[in-house]
């Protein structure tokens, strides 16, 4: 069946620290891959996605590749910020209108 | 930009109670959802719907029904609430298709506690 797995946290990191969340995913064929950022007391909302093999989604620096080879598509940004404090979800979307989120990774970026 | 709107940000209700959430979307999207939030599990599917007055089972649809009269409009319904149901509630919608539409768009949540 199709599911997400992703390091689990938490983490902290000091401001300006390099960031690599990593997901792994199980599914057949080709699914649509996403990662969601939900900040205290909000709801998720879409940080980036790719659609494709070798696709790199991007957003406010943070950057993500999706790896068919390794069914990889880790976070990555090269400098944190303190409001990026938040939990991050990666989730994947195959046939059908259902997606499948991991269970999300909390970030603490210290100043 | 779309706009995915719940009733509540904060409710609290006593066992036994029936409780609705509501959710509503602006984007004519054809998909809602329904999950729950807990620590450590992540986000877990209850119910979705992909047209009016279709639903379908989840993960975790026990204790949980739900309504869709309107393509904006899904409901959820706590029948009898019980403390083990105490939860952040999350709903979304999305397009039916891929490429470009097929991104999922969340609410703000409903931190529901149930006494």
């Amino acid at each position: 069946g199709n599911s997400v797995t992703q390091m689990e946290g938490p983490v902290t990191l000091s401001e300006e620290a390099f960031l690599t969340i990593n997901c792994t995913y199980t599914a057949t064929g080709y699914p649509s891959l996403f990662w969601y950022v939900q900040y205290p007391g909000e709801g998720l909302q879409l940080l980036l996605k790719a659609t494709k093999a070798d696709d790199k989604g991007s957003n406010k620096g943070f950057e993500a590749t999706y790896r068919k080879e390794t069914t990889s598509f880790h976070l990555e940004k090269g400098s944190v910020q303190v409001s990026d404090s938040a939990v991050y979800f990666c989730a994947l979307r195959h046939t059908g209108n259902q997606f499948y989120f991991g269970t999300g990774t909390s970030l603490t970026v210290i100043p | 930009d779309v706009k995915v709107t719940q009733s509540s940000r904060y409710l609290v209700k006593r066992t036994g109670e029936k409780v609705f959430l509501e959710c509503v979307q602006d984007m004519d999207h054809e998909n809602m959802f329904w999950y729950r939030q807990d620590p450590g599990l992540g986000l877990r599917l209850i119910y979705f719907s992909y047209d009016v007055k279709m639903k379908e089972k989840g993960d975790i649809p026990e204790g949980y029904s739900v309504s869709r009269e309107k393509k904006e409009r899904f409901s959820l319904i706590l029948e009898s609430a019980s403390t083990n149901q105490t939860s952040m509630y999350l709903c979304a919608s999305s397009h039916t298709g891929t490429g470009d539409t097929d991104t999922q768009y969340f609410g703000p949540g409903t931190r529901l506690t149930v006494l």
